[in-house]
């Protein structure tokens, strides 16, 4: 069964500052890989999304992620955080089914932003 | 263009108690989908539909039933609720296919079950 790791449950970052954000896969095939930001008491937002082709992919926000096959991995980066970042995050994998467009969601990880 | 929209926004049950969750689409989006979000466990799939007329269970079914009589609407059903069933819930629709799979949220429902 596929599965998706957030190893990290907080992060705290100081504004200004380097962010990546963990996310490992389980999947049987080629996955399609998302990232999704929730403020709160809000909905999801979709950040960027990996198909196929170039495995570093640009997102909204001033986000990338890079699709590594060798580590299962689907790491979120942004070069420098602001204090508005400070949110949950969500990684996510699919399809569940395959032809139906349901995914599996990690567990999210939740980014502090300090002054 | 309001996307995905979600009542009501708050709600308390009591146990036993029956209730519906109703969600709107005006994206003409095929697939539809129902989540739960409780703390420190991110998004369960409950049900979701790929078109008018067709639902499948997802991860966690149980308790919950849903329908889908048009492209626009997709309410989910508690018949009889319990205390577990106390979380945030999601409503998300999608275009459809592998490739075109973002999915849109509504705000979510806050359900208590005491």
């Amino acid at each position: 069964a596929q599965s998706v790791t957030q190893p990290d449950i907080h992060i705290t970052v100081s504004e200004g500052a380097s962010l990546e954000l963990r996310c490992n896969y389980s999947y049987g095939a080629t996955p399609y890989l998302f990232w999704y930001v929730q403020s709160p008491g809000q909905g999801l937002q979709l950040l960027l999304k990996y198909f196929s082709g170039d495995t570093l992919v640009q997102g909204i926000k001033g986000f990338e992620a890079e699709f590594k096959r060798s580590q299962s991995s689907f790491n979120l980066r942004k070069p420098s955080v602001h204090w508005s970042d400070a949110a949950e995050y969500f990684c996510a994998v699919g399809p569940l089914n395959s032809g139906y467009s349901t995914l599996t969601f990690g567990k999210g990880t939740m980014l502090l932003v300090s002054p | 263009n309001a996307g995905v929209t979600q009542t009501p926004k708050f709600r308390i049950l009591k146990i036993g108690q029956s209730m519906t969750l109703q969600c709107t689409q005006d994206m003409n989006h095929n697939y539809m989908y129902w989540y739960r979000q409780d703390p420190g466990m991110g998004l369960k799939l409950i049900y979701y539909s790929v078109g008018a007329g067709i639902t499948d269970k997802g991860e966690v079914p149980n308790g919950y039933n849903v329908s889908r009589s048009t492209t626009e609407d997709f309410p989910l059903r508690l018949e009889l609720a319990a205390p577990s069933q106390t979380s945030v819930y999601f409503c998300a629709s999608s275009y459809g296919g592998i490739e075109d799979n973002e999915q849109f949220f509504g705000p979510g429902t806050r359900l208590t079950v005491l």
